[in-house]
């Protein structure tokens, strides 16, 4: 099983462009999840889906949306890249709502705003 | 805010030794997870402790809680190169929907 899977691996922005981060789940999860991780920083939540068809702001979503696009899936979008938004950004997925399952991660796509 | 704070923030040990982290907590948990990460991966889930256990096994790895101190432990026995790695904890508090990440221990382990 390809597990969680992110695209890009990389990204440069210039400040102003769009983009969106797709991940995929093929584990049947339930539940879905945006982390951006900085030096110093720990992991923050952006947003996350606790089930398909339902997305929630966590402690950092401005400057963020989303979409869960059907069960497997789950989009970030930047609309005006800030070089605030440089940072690795990480998709986990969980069996169960509520963090009382393991999270699983992607590989990251480290995001360059300039 | 963290929640959780692991200590030290970098161990660096030869193989075949113990290597030990801590994580300390503010408020009261549901559970507390350890993940591990390598170099330009993504986190790797180790093991989960509920509120309600004391100790947890799985294979080299074992994880103590302390709910009476805020504070649990993740002791990697006879560690191998394999084991380089950042290890964060991450916290559910009691009165939260949100899993909180600590800043990692950064663990380098030499031959």
């Amino acid at each position: 099983n390809a597990g969680v899977t992110q695209t890009p691996k990389f990204q440069v922005l210039k400040t102003g462009q769009s983009m969106t981060l797709q991940c995929a789940q093929d584990m049947n999860h339930n539940s879905m999840y945006w982390y951006r991780q900085d030096p110093g920083m720990g992991l923050r939540l952006i947003y996350y889906s606790a089930s398909e068809g339902t997305t929630d702001k966590g402690e950092v979503p401005n400057g963020y949306n989303v979409s869960r696009l059907n069960k497997r899936e789950f989009s970030l979008r930047l609309e005006s890249a800030a070089p605030s938004q440089t940072s690795v950004y990480f998709c986990a997925s969980s069996e169960s709502r509520g963090y009382n399952s393991p999270l699983h991660f992607g590989n990251g796509t480290r995001l360059t705003v300039t | 805010s963290q929640q959780g704070e692991e200590d030290p923030q970098a161990l660096s040990i030869q193989e075949g030794e113990n290597a030990t982290m801590n994580c300390s907590y503010k408020t009261s948990i549901n559970n507390l997870q350890w993940y591990r990460q390598n170099s330009g991966r993504g986190l790797v889930h180790l093991i989960l402790i509920r509120s309600n256990e004391r100790e947890k096994h799985s294979g080299r790895l074992r994880v103590t809680l302390d709910t009476s101190k805020k504070s649990s432990s993740l002791l990697i026995t006879a560690s191998r190169a394999a084991d380089t790695a950042s290890y964060f904890c991450a916290t559910l508090p009691g009165t939260a929907s949100k899993l909180t990440f600590g800043t990692g221990t950064r663990l380098q382990v030499t031959l």
